[in-house]
């Protein structure tokens, strides 16, 4: 069974503080790893896709790392801001088979106070 | 639009009904896949297809969940006889290819709550 663990599980911070989270996920047949953005009642949306070893990616104030050899990645948002408040998911994706499916985690949800 | 789109949003039933729920994905996109997400979880895969053909029915629960997608464009998510154990938000993403970068795009979900 493949499973995706995301933490912490939920974050409280002040407008203008600095965060990340974590995505721990199997290190064997990596193929991708998803991050996206879900405000409730939206449809999840698509952040970055994470292929390689030592993949960093941005976009504006949020940014990703990618470790495929230990099986985890890091989200960090720079200065957050009161509409960065969503729930973060990140999705593995396995090598192999027919299907690109993701494997999600549960999410940490982050509440940013003005 | 632009977006994957689903209806209903919002669908009540009564257990032992069946229903049968859409997703018009963005135009032009080859793979689609139905999720389903319970309460505070992630979404969980069911279902996928590449152009009409259904490649992966793997996690469809059991035989009362079933899929089409006729035409390769327009995909219906059918369940027969429901249970109240069926209550989620059921979700359709699409993407334009099948590779290595490939990005799914999320519908809104249709809500499902079975009395």
């Amino acid at each position: 069974i493949l499973n995706v663990e995301q933490s912490p599980q939920s974050l409280h911070v002040q407008e203008g503080d600095s965060t990340n989270f974590t995505c721990s996920f199997p290190s064997s047949n990596f193929y991708a790893l998803h991050w996206y953005r879900w405000e409730t009642a939206k449809s999840p949306e698509a952040l970055f896709v994470m292929t390689l070893n030592g993949d960093e990616k941005k976009k504006g104030r949020i940014s990703a790392t990618l470790n495929t050899k230990e099986g985890y990645s890091y989200l960090y948002i720079k200065g957050s801001q009161p509409e960065d408040s969503a729930t973060y998911l990140c999705a593995f994706m396995n090598y192999g088979g027919a299907t690109n499916k993701l494997i999600f985690g549960t999410g940490t949800l982050l509440a940013v106070q003005p | 639009g632009a977006g994957v789109s689903q209806s209903p949003r919002y669908k009540v039933t009564k257990r032992g009904q069946d229903v049968a729920l859409r997703c018009d994905p963005i135009s032009g996109h080859v793979s689609l896949y139905w999720y389903r997400q319970a309460l505070g979880q992630g979404p969980e895969f069911l279902t996928y297809f590449n152009y009409e053909a259904q490649q992966d029915k793997s996690g469809l629960p059991n035989d009362r969940f079933s899929a089409e997608r006729p035409e390769g464009s327009i995909s219906t998510l059918t369940i027969q006889r429901t249970e109240q154990r069926d209550s989620a938000m059921y979700r359709c993403a699409s993407s334009l290819v099948r590779g290595l970068k490939e990005t799914q795009y999320f519908g809104p979900g249709t809500r499902l709550l079975v009395l």
